[in-house]
């Protein structure tokens, strides 16, 4: 098993759905988790970050947590067609040393 | 937060030279790492790049290929040597910023778009 792995989409949506990314990981990482947003042909930008069970609310942007199934959601409310992007998940390995990456999700936001 | 630069933005090269890609951060940081995020793929990391120490590189990259320096906390840069065209990438310079363990965040460069003839 991947350490964290995504469903690399297309997930499409129409403008003002809620959009739910998933992520799922292995007990090879450790318990912090972030989602960057990746326009095409820029680098990531970190949107969230989350580290404790349950939700954590920004703006449009909701991360969710669940250490027992080992998983980590983003939903994005209000979808826009400016969300369009690439959403990876990533989390710490080998303790905190190294920041690693899911293959991502391509989300399309359709007016 | 960290705002980093990369120079340069991008480049053509032929095969069988070698590119110095240079990564500027605007505040000390204690850890600073290469990626590299081959067309349509996510980002793989390719090394720790340690102050005052030799880089630390993941399974599948090596120094002679990547060599990777580090004078000061700020600053770093990654050579590609050698190149063939299965190096044309983008390569990602990124920073973490540290205020305990387990709310360090990690910031990246805009890449420089590598091109290989």
């Amino acid at each position: 098993q991947k350490e964290v792995e995504q469903n690399s989409g297309p997930l499409s949506v129409p403008e003002g759905a809620i959009a739910s990314l998933n992520c799922t990981y292995s007990d090879r990482v450790s318990q912090s988790f972030f989602w960057y947003r990746q326009y095409s042909g820029k680098s990531p930008e970190l949107i969230m970050s989350i580290y404790s069970n349950g939700d954590k609310e920004d703006g449009r942007f909701t991360a969710q947590l669940n250490k027992a199934s080992q998983y980590v959601s983003l939903l994005i409310r209000d979808s826009q067609p400016s969300d369009s992007a690439t959403y990876l998940c990533a989390a710490f390995s080998g303790g905190y040393n190294k920041l690693i990456f899911g293959a991502g999700t391509r989300l399309a936001v359709h007016p | 937060s960290a705002v980093i630069s990369q120079k340069p933005s991008r480049d053509i090269c032929q095969r069988g030279t070698s590119l110095t890609i240079q990564c500027q951060v605007d505040s000390q940081v204690t850890m600073m790492f290469w990626y590299r995020q081959q067309p349509g793929q996510s980002l793989t990391l390719i090394a720790t790049a340690n102050q005052g120490s030799e880089a630390t590189y993941e399974s599948g990259f090596v120094i002679d290929k990547f060599p990777i320096s580090r004078p000061n906390l700020t600053f770093s840069t990654l050579t590609v040597s050698n190149m063939s065209p299965e190096d044309s990438s983008i390569y990602l310079c990124s920073a973490r910023v540290t205020s305990g363990t387990s709310t360090d965040t990690q910031y990246f460069g805009p890449g420089t778009r590598l091109t290989v003839l």
